[in-house]
């Protein structure tokens, strides 16, 4: 299966909010309510900050909020920090116990 | 905490095996809620699934890969294990091992990442 598409980089001054786009289709994003989020910053692991196209894991600020319409997924970052800038990653079932990673989008605070 | 942590060479020639183990610690890897993960990330690139493995031992493999990939587990040891054959340059990439919460099909917990090259 190909990679869902993001675009690759998004940017947001301090306090603004910054919105990415995930696009897959039918049979993955549009078909399935299992669209996850995860940040990573330079030289480290992915981080899990979204499950299920919009709840977020225990500890996770709630200025990470996620959205579903269609087959495209979006992560609205809120109030952003200088911390938020990291890379961004989508992810979803795809059936038949496949999965599928966006391309990544580089967050940059200005 | 659940720990989770790679090991193996971090050099691999071409048309060789890969082989990476990945040990959990702070939790048990015979545990019906998980899935245990490998997921690879080439240099400057996106993160790709490459499979996962139940602790019953039933596998599921990225079709792409699937020709050359075995995941594997070894509940006394809480390991689980990775060989993906014939490799190439392509396959050089950091490899992460993660645990995949079954219910909500997410991966929560994460390795540090191991950076394997493939090089004569």
């Amino acid at each position: 299966q190909s990679a869902l598409t993001q675009p690759p980089s998004a940017s947001g001054s301090p306090g603004q909010s910054v919105t990415i786009s995930c696009t897959g289709t039918s049979s993955d994003i549009g078909g399935y309510n299992y669209v996850s989020w995860y940040q990573q910053h330079p030289g480290k692991a992915p981080k899990f900050i979204i499950y299920e196209v919009n709840k977020r894991p225990s500890g996770v600020p709630d200025r990470f909020s996620g959205s579903k319409s269609g087959n495209t997924a979006s992560l609205t970052v809120s109030g952003l920090l200088a911390e938020d800038e990291a890379d961004y990653y989508c992810s979803s079932y795809a059936g038949n116990s496949n999965y599928v990673f966006g391309t990544g989008t580089k967050v940059t605070v200005l | 905490q659940l720990q989770l942590q790679e090991s193996g060479p971090g050099l691999v020639k071409p048309s060789e095996a890969l082989s990476l183990t990945c040990s959990v610690s702070g939790g048990p890897i015979r545990s019906s809620s998980y899935y245990w993960v490998w997921i690879r990330q080439p240099p400057g690139k996106g993160l790709e699934w490459i499979g996962n493995i139940y602790y019953s031992g039933d596998t599921y493999y990225s079709p792409s890969l699937k020709s050359r990939v075995t995941i594997s587990v070894d509940t006394s040891k809480n390991q689980f294990s990775l060989r993906l054959t014939s490799v190439t340059a392509a396959d050089t990439a950091v490899y992460y091992c993660a645990r995949q919460i079954s219910a909500w099909l997410a991966y929560d917990s994460w390795g540090q990442g191991s950076l394997v090259t493939v090089s004569s």
